[in-house]
């Protein structure tokens, strides 16, 4: 059974810093993976997908990789700002249209 | 790209009532629809699969008879929970794929507060 976690669950950081969000997954056989962002009390937002042939996605100031073979993918996230606060969430498929594997998320914190 | 709908995005309900929520997916077609349930302060969790035309299919742990799903048509799935205790007081998230390599899209979610 496909497990994700990701590491650390609760970040602050002041105001301009990069930081890395990790994510590991246990299965590798995947058909891709997801960062999203979820606004308290809101839905998600999806910021990168990457499939399981790639090995990065890049989107303005977030960038996020992938190593399947290890299990593990990063989202780097360049000067944060404030309204980078929120919580970031990673998500496998296994394959086409089946439902994702969800981590606990990491809750960010960007102080101004 | 793709949009999910959810109708309502909240309801406040007393304990006992049964709530429906709707998942659409509004410019494309779906033979299969996910539904996701999120504690305060926990990840998503799958509940179910709702397949069109066919059964839905349960997670472990999720009570077919008290979580009712309908997929009466390719962009429609229903989720009724009935006879809603506080315990049953959530998030809930339906996903829809519009087909071929693309991603998943989420509905917005539907908050449900059962008093």
């Amino acid at each position: 059974k496909q497990e994700v976690t990701q590491i650390p669950a609760a970040l602050s950081v002041p105001e301009g810093e990069n930081l890395v969000l990790n994510c590991s997954f246990t299965d590798s056989a995947i058909y891709n993976l997801q960062w999203f962002r979820q606004d308290p009390g809101k839905g998600l937002t999806s910021l990168l997908l990457i499939q399981s042939s790639q090995r990065e996605q890049t989107s303005g100031r977030l960038n996020a990789s992938l190593d399947k073979s290890s299990g593990r993918s990063t989202l780097y996230i360049a000067a944060s700002q404030p309204g980078d606060s929120a919580t970031y969430l990673c998500a496998v498929e296994a394959t086409g249209n089946t439902p994702l594997v969800f981590g606990k998320g990491t809750r960010l914190s960007v102080i101004a | 790209g793709a949009v999910v709908s959810q109708h309502p995005s909240w309801v406040i309900c007393k304990s006992g009532t049964s709530v429906k929520i709707e998942c659409r997916s509004l410019d494309f077609q779906a033979t299969t629809m996910f539904w996701y349930r999120q504690f305060p302060k926990q990840s998503l969790m799958l509940m179910a699969t709702s397949n069109e035309g066919s059964k839905a299919t349960y997670e472990q742990g999720v009570e077919k008879d008290k979580f009712l799903i309908n997929h009466a048509s390719l962009t429609l799935s229903t989720l009724t929970v009935t006879s809603a205790h506080p315990e049953d007081s959530s998030f809930y998230i339906c996903s829809a794929n519009p087909g071929g390599a693309g991603t998943q899209y989420f509905g917005p979610g539907t908050r449900l507060t059962v008093l």
